[in-house]
């Protein structure tokens, strides 16, 4: 049971550039968000997921896209990298249902110079 | 609308007491709290879901009123493995399908 995995760990890239952002969980939860983590912003919501098939936007939505084909999948895709995207990421998966946390993954380092 | 948390930091000895307060201007459905350490993923501690629900977990234990739209977290006897970053997240009504809305966190510094 890995839990949320995230992929890369670091990436660096130029502006300008695209990517997507990785992440997979195996525990079968529903409902998957993306925050991004800036000094001093605490975690901002970018998109989230309630099941396949089904994403919305959060708070930081702009620049930054989302799909979700399987229940265990949600990447995030940056269109046209900018430096204001340099952040640390993180993916969480939480299951259906009240009083449950949610599960972060061990996040993605983005730089974009 | 992010929940406010206070204070920004505490620097505590090992032993001593601190209580961290998150508060929104909005209504909230539930808190969740958690711990950020240092070039880590934050990891959840507990999750709040009505008005003056109390729940602990080994000495830390938090509160939720809301009717002053506030939760707060109390660690006891804090420990140097207490050190870290607490976030407090609130959902919307609707049971947390659309994520949480986190506060500024918390700088806990425990020193021996």
């Amino acid at each position: 049971n890995a839990g949320v995995t995230q992929t890369p760990k670091f990436q660096v890239l130029k502006t300008g550039q695209s990517m997507t952002l990785q992440c997979a969980q195996d525990m079968n939860h529903e409902y998957m968000s993306w925050y991004r983590q800036d000094p001093g912003m605490g975690l901002r919501l970018i998109h989230y997921s309630v099941g396949a098939g089904i994403t919305d936007q959060g708070e930081v939505p702009n620049g930054y896209n989302v799909s979700r084909s399987t229940t265990e999948d949600f990447p995030l895709r940056l269109l046209s990298a900018a430096p204001s995207q340099t952040s640390v990421y993180f993916c969480a998966s939480r299951r259906t249902g009240t009083n449950y946390g949610y599960t972060f993954g061990s996040g993605t380092r983005l730089t974009v110079v | 609308q992010q929940p406010v948390q206070s204070p920004q930091a505490v620097i505590l000895r090992e032993g001593e007491d601190a209580v961290i307060n998150c508060s929104s201007s909005k209504a909230l459905y539930s808190v969740h709290w958690y711990r950020q350490k240092h070039g880590e993923a934050p990891v959840f501690l507990m999750i709040l879901l009505k008005g003056g629900e109390q729940k602990g977990h080994e000495k830390i234990s938090a509160s939720f009123n809301e009717k002053k739209q506030q939760s707060s977290l109390y660690l006891t006897a804090s420990q140097l493995s207490y050190s870290g970053t607490y976030f407090c997240g609130t959902e919307k009504p609707g049971g947390g399908a659309d994520g949480l809305t986190f506060g500024k966190g918390t700088h806990l510094i425990i020193q021996p």
